[in-house]
């Protein structure tokens, strides 16, 4: 069964540092996210993406995040000047369309992210 | 104003019983989709079950029901027959947005244990 693939699983980093997590989305799916979900609490969208571009940000995504898909299976969130706050659970997601009843998020298993 | 509402932080049940873990939503949009989402201690997201809001019949898949109730805007999920394996976090979550810039909102979800 296709899935969504997340990589790194876990990553340590120093505050200021900049970070790449990298997502490979189920192969016919269009339609790509990124959620992040800070220890204990409830998960937060970020951005969706498609056709090459933003489609929707929240104001959690500020300019110190970016999402690229530089080739035709991987979707990066990269987080320029890591700070201790950005320490979570960074989850990918992709649907295949966002029709009704085709809409369903699929995620992937999740980068834990930890900013010293 | 809080979108998703999910009311019971904890619940326990006993193996083999059947639980319903509650959900609220509020929206003003006539168009929506509402999903239950399981997460594991591992910390994965799994897809549980989808109801679009123009769906006729409760959505059903194995063990899980939904039980939406339009006018009520709740969609609160069903687990029959517990399992040990169904001990996770569940989180409610909804479809919010226009096409082209769909986002999900979660709850803040419920913590479920079974009970040998």
């Amino acid at each position: 069964e296709p899935e969504v693939t997340q990589t790194p699983s876990h990553q340590v980093t120093q505050m200021g540092q900049e970070v790449i997590l990298r997502c490979v989305p189920i192969s016919n799916h269009l339609y790509f996210y990124w959620y992040r979900q800070i220890l204990g609490q409830k998960v937060e969208f970020l951005v969706s993406f498609y056709n090459n571009e933003i489609s929707e940000k929240s104001e959690i995504f500020d300019d110190q995040f970016s999402v690229e898909r530089p080739d035709g299976s991987n979707f990066t969130l990269k987080i320029r000047s890591t700070k201790l706050e950005d320490s979570a659970m960074y989850f990918c997601a992709s649907s295949e369309s966002e029709g009704l009843g085709r809409e369903t998020q699929y995620f992937g298993p999740g980068t834990r992210l930890l900013v010293l | 104003a809080q979108k998703i509402t999910q009311t019971q932080p904890g619940m326990f049940v006993q193996e083999k019983e059947a639980v319903t873990l509650d959900c609220t939503y509020d929206t003003s949009d006539p168009s929506y989709g509402l999903f239950w989402y399981k997460q594991p201690s591992s910390g994965e997201m799994i897809f549980l079950i989808y109801q679009g809001s123009y769906d006729q019949q409760n959505a059903t898949e194995g063990r899980y029901s939904l039980n939406f109730q339009k006018a009520r805007k709740s969609a609160n999920l069903v687990i029959s027959a517990s399992q040990l394996g169904d001990s996770a976090m569940y989180f409610c979550a909804m479809r919010e947005g226009n096409w082209g810039t769909y986002k999900y909102i979660f709850g803040t979800g419920t913590r479920l244990k079974v009970l040998a």
